[in-house]
């Protein structure tokens, strides 16, 4: 079994301040995490994942996450908040054993304010 | 553009009416899923394929839906005698079996059921 929480269900930051995005997981396997992103009427966008590789994951747009097994987290961050950046973000579980079902949590709407 | 395509991107229909979506994946990807996402929510993962077999369905995939890969290529989910309920966004994404399964999705159809 596995799940995902999302610990905050809105984030609102000021333009050039740092981006904090929580998110905790269980898997009973060894799991592939991910980060998405969707702007409104847009489809969801890869940011970032984790493949028990570096537990420090950089991605797209100068946003980077960290795996740690013993919090079970992978906190999305990102050092200074750009208005574009403005969209819901998804963390994501997929059991590393057999690729198939992916499991969402419920999503962070992050707001940019000038 | 070699993304994952949907069509049709929006269908409205009256209860009781059966529908059915189109999902193109990326053209070299094996694995095929089909997601669900309600206003507010995470997508919900509704059932994948490996090529041509289907190989998991989650339970929210009720007696009225079906869906169909033939030929390994493109699917089909249909829903039958569709309900207000099932009114939601229907993602279909795309991976690649042994790239620890970064699916890409893609924009999505939305169903609005009268």
């Amino acid at each position: 079994a596995q799940s995902v929480t999302q610990l905050d269900s809105h984030v609102s930051v000021s333009e050039g301040t740092p981006v904090l995005l929580r998110c905790n997981y269980s898997s009973s396997y060894s799991p592939s995490l991910f980060w998405y992103v969707q702007h409104p009427n847009k489809g969801l966008q890869l940011l970032l994942k984790y493949t028990s590789a570096a537990t420090l994951v950089k991605g797209i747009n100068g946003f980077e996450a960290e795996f740690k097994k013993s919090e079970t987290s992978f906190h999305l961050t990102k050092p200074s908040a750009h208005m574009s950046d403005a969209a819901e973000y998804f963390c994501v579980v997929t059991p590393d054993t057999n690729a198939g079902k992916s499991t969402f949590g419920d999503g962070t709407t992050l707001t940019v304010k000038p | 553009d070699t993304g994952v395509s949907q069509n049709p991107r929006h269908k409205i229909t009256k209860r009781g009416q059966n529908v059915t979506f189109r999902c193109d994946p990326i053209s070299e990807h094996n694995r095929l899923y089909w997601y669900r996402q309600t206003l507010g929510q995470g997508p919900e993962f509704l059932t994948y394929f490996q090529n041509e077999a289907q190989l998991e369905k989650s339970r929210l995939l009720s007696d009225r839906f079906s869906a169909e890969r033939p030929k390994g290529s493109f699917s089909t989910l249909e829903i039958q005698r569709t309900e207000q309920g099932d009114s939601a966004m229907y993602l279909c994404a795309s991976s690649l079996e042994g790239q620890t399964d970064t699916q890409y999705f893609g924009p999505g159809t939305r169903l609005t059921v009268l």
